[in-house]
């Protein structure tokens, strides 16, 4: 079946430095990539998406690259705020018509100033 | 609505008792799924809709759990004689349809504790 796997947290960082959180996943054909975010208090939410190898997701100064070869999806900021501080979830969709999405466990960034 | 909507927000109930969870998914939105968040787990999914009929129900754990919804909107997902082990975040999450390609909207959650 689907997996993903995500780094285990919580990643601490100071503001400014870069960031990278791993994701690799196990799918059968060619699955959607998802990054969410949750930040405290709050539900999830979408920050970005890939839908075919070798797309990257961008947003909010956030990239992921969907490399089909490596299995990955790893998450990169190149300069941390206090604000990105939450908890991102990597996820994938299945490649048939319909199909639920299948979350890592997530991982707890937090940003000093 | 403008976004998923979730009631309530939190609930604290006596083992063996009865609970039940609301959601409201965005409007026109054919599809509703539940989730479960529990601490160090992950998204844990339980239950898909499209429409009114619920084509996976795969992720239901156990048949104290049930989910209905009506009317293509509200869902309502019951736990009957809860279990500690049912303490979680209960998420849920609409689709404009069945492919999760365009990704899901979330509602802020049900925290639901059993003491």
């Amino acid at each position: 079946g689907n997996s993903v796997t995500q780094m285990e947290g919580p990643v601490t960082l100071s503001e400014e430095a870069f960031l990278t959180i791993n994701c690799t996943y196990t799918a059968t054909g060619y699955p959607s990539l998802f990054w969410y975010v949750q930040y405290p208090g709050e539900g999830l939410q979408l920050l970005l998406k890939a839908t075919k190898a070798d797309d990257k997701g961008s947003n909010k100064g956030f990239e992921a690259t969907y490399r089909k070869e490596t299995t990955s999806f790893h998450l990169e900021k190149g300069s941390v705020q206090v604000s990105d501080s939450a908890v991102y979830f990597c996820a994938l969709s299945g490649s048939s018509g319909y199909s639920t999405l299948t979350f890592g466990k997530g991982t707890m960034l937090l940003v000093s100033p | 609505g403008a976004g998923v909507s979730q009631s309530p927000s939190n609930k604290v109930t006596e083992k063996g008792k009865d609970v039940e969870l609301r959601c409201d998914p965005i409007s026109g939105h054919t599809a509703l799924y539940w989730y479960r968040q529990s601490l160090g787990q992950g998204l844990e999914f339980l239950i898909y809709f499209q429409g009114n009929s619920a084509p996976d129900k795969s992720g239901l754990p156990s048949d104290r759990f049930s989910a209905e919804r009506t009317g293509g909107s509200v869902s309502t997902l019951t736990i009957q004689r809860t279990q500690q082990e049912d303490s979680a975040v209960y998420l849920c999450a609409s689709s404009p349809s069945g492919n999760s390609m365009s990704g899901y909207t979330f509602g802020s959650g049900t925290r639901l504790t059993v003491v």
